[in-house]
């Protein structure tokens, strides 16, 4: 059964840190990856996708992708304490539509 | 825009009933609908993933006797937590979507057990 693990569960970084969040499927048919973020007490909403090996940003996120390990990494600069929150990745399947989400890392960036 | 409403937001059920909780898709058609819990203890769970025209699949460790889920139509599905007990409590999630979308989450169904 494909699993995607997230490390690590929980990190802490001083307002103005960096960020490192990682991902990782076990499914060789995954095409792309989600991050999505939760603030507390509201829905995830979808932050990033990334599809292609290589790096994306938007801002003070940035993804890797490395498709050859099946894992993706969510980068956040400059880290604010708004961004305290838990950080959902999910592998997709396009052959299947299916995806699955990881356990999530728990944000906090304290002032 | 796609939205996904949940209800009730919170409910509160005594030990060993049952509550229903239901997810609405706006604007988009649900092919596909996944049952999501969230507790203290664990952070993220998927209870079950409906796909039209297709068995509901359940993961471990969570089961139709316990949780049955009604997918009827792309804008509609329901899940019931029978027989609730303290370890059921917590935020339960609907995200839906359809091919080739994100997932849009609701803002979640709160269950606590008393």
């Amino acid at each position: 059964q494909q699993k995607v693990q997230q490390s690590p569960e929980s990190l802490i970084v001083p307002e103005g840190g960096m960020a490192s969040l990682n991902c990782t499927s076990s499914d060789r048919n995954v095409d792309y990856f989600w991050w999505y973020r939760q603030h507390s007490g509201k829905s995830p909403k979808m932050l990033m996708s990334i599809f292609s090996n290589g790096e994306k940003e938007e801002g003070r996120f940035t993804v890797h992708l490395n498709k050859a390990s099946l894992h993706t990494s969510l980068h956040i600069r400059d880290s604010q304490p708004s961004d305290s929150a838990l950080y959902l990745c999910a592998a997709v399947n396009t052959g299947n539509y299916k995806y699955v989400f990881g356990a999530g890392t728990r944000l906090k960036v304290i002032a | 825009g796609a939205l996904v409403y949940q209800y009730p937001r919170r409910t509160i059920c005594k030990s060993g009933t049952s509550m229903r909780m239901e997810c609405q898709a706006v604007g988009f058609q649900a092919t596909s609908v996944a049952w999501y819990r969230q507790s203290p203890q664990k952070t993220f769970e998927l209870i079950a993933l409906s796909t039209v025209n297709s068995a509901i699949k359940y993961e471990q460790n969570f089961t139709q006797e316990k949780f049955p889920i009604s997918h009827p139509n792309l804008s509609f599905s329901s899940m019931t937590v029978l027989n609730a007990y303290l370890e059921d409590r917590g935020l339960y999630l609907c995200g839906a979507r359809t091919i080739n979308t994100e997932v849009f989450f609701g803002k979640g169904t709160r269950l606590t057990v008393v």
